[in-house]
């Protein structure tokens, strides 16, 4: 167990809806890093906060959008879903000192039909 | 940019066996991480092992070395006395250390069967 949880575990929708998947971290890291793994694409960073403030971004299409609440969880929302988007979503943190490994949650496998 | 290569798609070793899992990286930072990270069917990640580009020994974490070898870039993962749960994907990944660009790139992932 990582100590970083996501949910929900599993999630299927359809076409052209909304979706939101949270994720806590785990405790003191102040890092939290969204991945998405395809089959197609492989795995790819989508976007990273510290300590509320967004740092970075990947390849995170304009339909996504994430923040980071003052509790230090985190929700990545996914809107106008196409089959595309289906793939497993992963939520990471790490500390914001020394090596920073990231440690990465269960996962949220996203469905859309 | 950072790209990162596996070139094994699958592997098999038989059990009590050492087995070699390549990785080669391409980079223009001077300060770099590179980690290791096994996916069991189950899915989650799980982190195995980090190296250091200006770390001078080679890493270790139980059953697990990096043969690091920073003029050829490569940092090849060595499992050691293979076991049945070792059965997994193998993802190498890399960022850079001394920037705010945190975020891991990774490699296509090798495939290791475990046979009893």
């Amino acid at each position: 167990d990582s100590g970083v949880t996501q949910t929900p575990k599993h999630l299927i929708t359809a076409t052209g809806q909304r979706v939101t998947l949270r994720c806590s971290p785990r405790s003191g890291d102040l890092s939290v890093y969204w991945y998405q793994q395809s089959l197609d694409q492989g795995l790819q960073f989508l976007i990273q906060y510290y300590n509320g403030e967004e740092r970075a971004k990947g390849n995170i299409l304009e339909r996504f959008s994430a923040q980071q609440f003052p509790d230090l969880h985190s929700e990545l929302n996914l809107s106008s879903l196409e089959l595309g988007d289906s793939a497993l979503y992963f939520c990471a943190s790490s500390a914001g000192t020394g090596v920073q490994e990231q440690y990465f949650g269960p996962g949220t496998r996203l469905t859309v039909t | 940019a950072q790209k990162i290569t596996q070139t094994q798609p699958g592997m098999f070793v038989q059990e009590k066996e050492a087995v070699t899992l390549d990785c080669t990286y391409d980079t223009s930072d001077q300060s770099y991480g590179l980690f290791w990270y096994k996916q069991p069917s189950s899915g989650e990640m799980i982190f195995l092992i980090y190296q250091g580009s200006y770390d001078e020994q080679n890493a270790t974490e139980g059953r697990y070395s990096l043969n690091f070898q920073k003029a050829r870039k490569s940092a090849n993962l060595v499992i050691s006395a293979s076991q049945l749960g070792d059965s997994a994907m193998y993802f190498c990944a890399m960022r850079a250390m001394d920037t705010g660009r945190r975020a891991l790139t990774f490699g296509s992932g090798t495939r290791l069967q475990v046979q009893p």
